[in-house]
């Protein structure tokens, strides 16, 4: 079984729905991210969060909110999604302690927004 | 703010062949930590290696090695004896030894092996 798991896989969705994506982790680390990969730009920070009352605001996080539901829990929510957010996003998650542990991907989920 | 710059978005080389991909950044900190992640067509993000910056010695794992010059703030990943299955996007990111936020990834470089 895969350490950190997304949910779905892909999905279509149309302008203005609400839209949610879960990821969780058996890895045991507190520290969770969500990321956007889009051709071209590479990937972006979302949301991160340090622990269950830890959340903090990345480099473009207009339009999206999260939960970190429990320390293994971390999901991403499109209040009401437009087309150029679709996109394929990662979930990741780290135990970093100050040394070069990397950050740990789920599978990402493929979103379309119609 | 650090920026992480992959000058080559394609490259492609003749299967068993070295290649090397190349990466710079900016940054005014003294410590971090550099990485690699290949990305297949399956989407998967699977780290190929990591550099600590204050190790002069370069990273190496089996066929993938890296060339770190910290006063050029250059990092860039040769792969040796290429393989039909080294075909993937190629992320450059740079973590902050200071800040877990900043892990910042360049826009990659998608490589092709030809047969």
């Amino acid at each position: 079984d895969a350490d950190v798991t997304q949910t779905p896989r892909n999905r279509i969705t149309k302008t203005g729905k609400r839209i949610m994506l879960e990821c969780s982790q058996t890895k045991g680390h507190d520290r969770m991210y969500w990321y956007r990969q889009d051709p071209g730009l590479g990937l972006r920070l979302i949301y991160y969060s340090f622990d269950v009352k830890d959340i903090n605001k990345g480099e473009i996080s207009d339009g999206y909110s999260v939960s970190r539901q429990a320390q293994a829990k971390f999901s991403l929510s499109l209040e009401s999604a437009i087309p150029n957010q679709t996109a394929l996003y990662f979930c990741a998650t780290s135990d970093f302690q100050g040394d070069n542990s990397p950050l740990h991907f789920g599978n990402g989920t493929r979103l379309t927004v119609t | 703010a650090q920026t992480v710059t992959q000058s080559q978005p394609e490259m492609s080389v003749q299967e068993a062949e070295t290649v090397t991909l190349s990466c710079t950044y900016d940054t005014s900190e003294s410590d971090y930590y550099l990485f690699w992640y290949k990305q297949p067509p399956s989407r998967q993000m699977i780290l190929v290696i990591r550099q600590e910056a204050y190790k002069q010695q370069n990273a190496t794992e089996n066929r993938f090695s890296v060339n770190f010059q910290k006063a050029a703030k250059s990092f860039s990943l040769k792969i040796s004896d290429s393989q039909l299955g080294d075909a993937a996007m190629y992320f450059c990111a740079y973590r902050s030894a200071y800040r877990d936020d900043k892990i910042i990834f360049g826009k990659g470089t998608r490589l092709h092996i030809l047969p």
